[in-house]
């Protein structure tokens, strides 16, 4: 079962343009955080949003995390190819003493010049 | 400051042989992980460390042994190697365990099993 679903899978858009990826659940998680992932690399935090309704800024990059938190968005504005990679989200929620992240498949964005 | 270290980066294997992936951090991190990344598949937990000398289960533990006699150290073992295990693999840090902070992830091992 897919906790997590992203969408789109794959994001192709011209320099300069605005996008916006989703990140969606049935299930309440206590915290989302997104990730970039380049060629060859692990993934690199990005944000951790924690509050329903919360909103969060990275230059370009706008995060929001839904009211009831089953659900995320990422915004860009004005794409630029440096932002080309895998973006992943990943829910967290405390299993017993522990706290667990659960990964979604990502969106594989292409930003082209 | 080196954060999360593997190695080998690149590893061919034929089955049935066994090997030891290795992960280090030096950030005194309390939380490790290995994950397996797959196309279409996404992230997917094999096993995880709250703390030195503690392991548990991930989403698929079977085939892979850990172990933690250090904070620094968590190693991945392949019992005998499968072609299923052709994946990436990625080990993951944090410093809390049960708080949502970030985790820190290395640069990932390219396992191909033939």
């Amino acid at each position: 079962t897919q906790l997590l679903e992203q969408s789109p899978q794959f994001l192709s858009i011209q320099e300069g343009e605005n996008l916006t990826v989703y990140c969606n659940s049935s299930s309440v998680f206590s915290s989302l955080q997104w990730y970039r992932q380049e060629p060859g690399e692990g993934p690199v935090l990005l944000v951790t949003v924690v509050t329903g309704g919360e909103v969060k800024k990275l230059k370009r990059l706008t995060f929001q995390f839904g009211d009831a938190r089953k659900d995320s968005s990422l915004h860009i504005t004005a794409a630029q190819p440096g932002d080309t990679g895998l973006y992943l989200c990943a829910g967290g929620r405390r299993g017993g003493s522990n706290y667990k992240l659960t990964f979604g498949k990502g969106t594989l964005l292409t930003v082209n010049p | 400051n080196a954060g999360v270290t593997q190695t080998p980066k690149f590893q061919v294997l034929k089955t049935g042989q066994s090997m030891t992936l290795q992960c280090a951090q030096d950030m005194n991190h309390e939380y490790m992980s290995w994950y397996r990344q797959d196309p279409g598949m996404g992230l997917r937990l094999i096993h995880y460390s709250v703390g030195a000398g503690i392991t548990d289960q991930g989403e698929v533990p079977n085939g892979y042994n850990v172990s933690r006699s250090t904070t620094e150290d968590f190693p991945l073992r392949l019992l005998s190697a499968a072609p299923s295990q052709t994946s990436v693999y990625f080990c993951a840090s944090s410093y809390g365990t049960g708080t949502p902070r970030g985790y820190t992830f290395g640069s990932g091992t390219r396992l191909t099993v033939v």
